[in-house]
């Protein structure tokens, strides 16, 4: 049973470029959320998807952007990056109802210089 | 006032010693209730969920939740070294859950 799968592991980029980090959810989940977490902190949520619609965001502004495909698998893009991007990126996959709580990918560490 | 907040630490406990993390979160409305560990390096795992006031058991771990005063608390018993890891506390309102920054605990041998 594959659990949640990120890619790429890590990622140097120059600031105002953009990124696309992938994530595919664990078999039987529908519902992925996208987290931003710098070092020393807690995740920050940044967005969840589910159908394929973006169902709740956090505060973050709109150069981050997602999308999620028919096999529930998603795609986190972020535009014009900033240094303050540098962040580990984790993805983590749910059922709809989130009651059971979030099985977590390895992440992708962003690194924008 | 931060939405889920957690004593950052250090905690240190000897070998065998019960380790109490605890949590206190603002939104009334919440709904689920999660501890996750997270070894140095890697992502967060599922340790524990609790859902209704009052303790659950989990082998040596216990979850405690007290929604009157908004506070959530994960005791360790028989703490070992390979406990060593940083605690979140997570707490789920609507479709977020809500991550607190965490506590590093050092179990030392």
């Amino acid at each position: 049973d594959a659990g949640v799968t990120q890619s790429p592991t890590h990622l140097i980029k120059t600031r105002g470029q953009q990124v696309t980090l992938r994530c595919s959810p664990k078999s039987g989940h529908d519902t992925v959320s996208w987290y931003q977490q710098a070092l020393g902190q807690g995740p920050q949520f940044i967005f969840q998807y589910y159908e394929e619609e973006e169902r709740q965001r956090g505060n973050f502004p709109d150069r981050f952007s997602g999308h999620q495909f028919p096999n529930y698998s998603s795609e986190l893009n972020v535009n014009a990056l900033l240094l303050g991007d540098s962040a580990l990126y984790l993805c983590a996959s749910s059922l709809v109802s989130g009651d059971y709580g979030y099985t977590f990918g390895s992440g992708t560490r962003l690194t924008v210089v | 006032q931060k939405e889920v907040e957690q004593n950052s630490g250090p905690l240190s406990v000897p070998e065998g010693a019960i380790a109490s993390l605890n949590c206190t979160y603002s939104d009334r409305v919440s709904q689920s209730f999660f501890w996750y560990r997270q070894y140095s390096g890697k992502s967060p795992e599922l340790i524990m969920s609790i859902y209704s006031n009052g303790d659950k058991e989990d082998g040596r771990f216990t979850a405690q939740l007290n929604k009157a005063s908004q506070y959530v608390s994960l005791l360790i018993r028989d703490s070992q070294p390979s406990d060593s890891a940083t605690y979140l506390c997570a707490v789920m309102g609507g479709f977020k859950t809500i991550f607190g920054a965490g506590t590093r605990l050092f179990v030392k041998a």
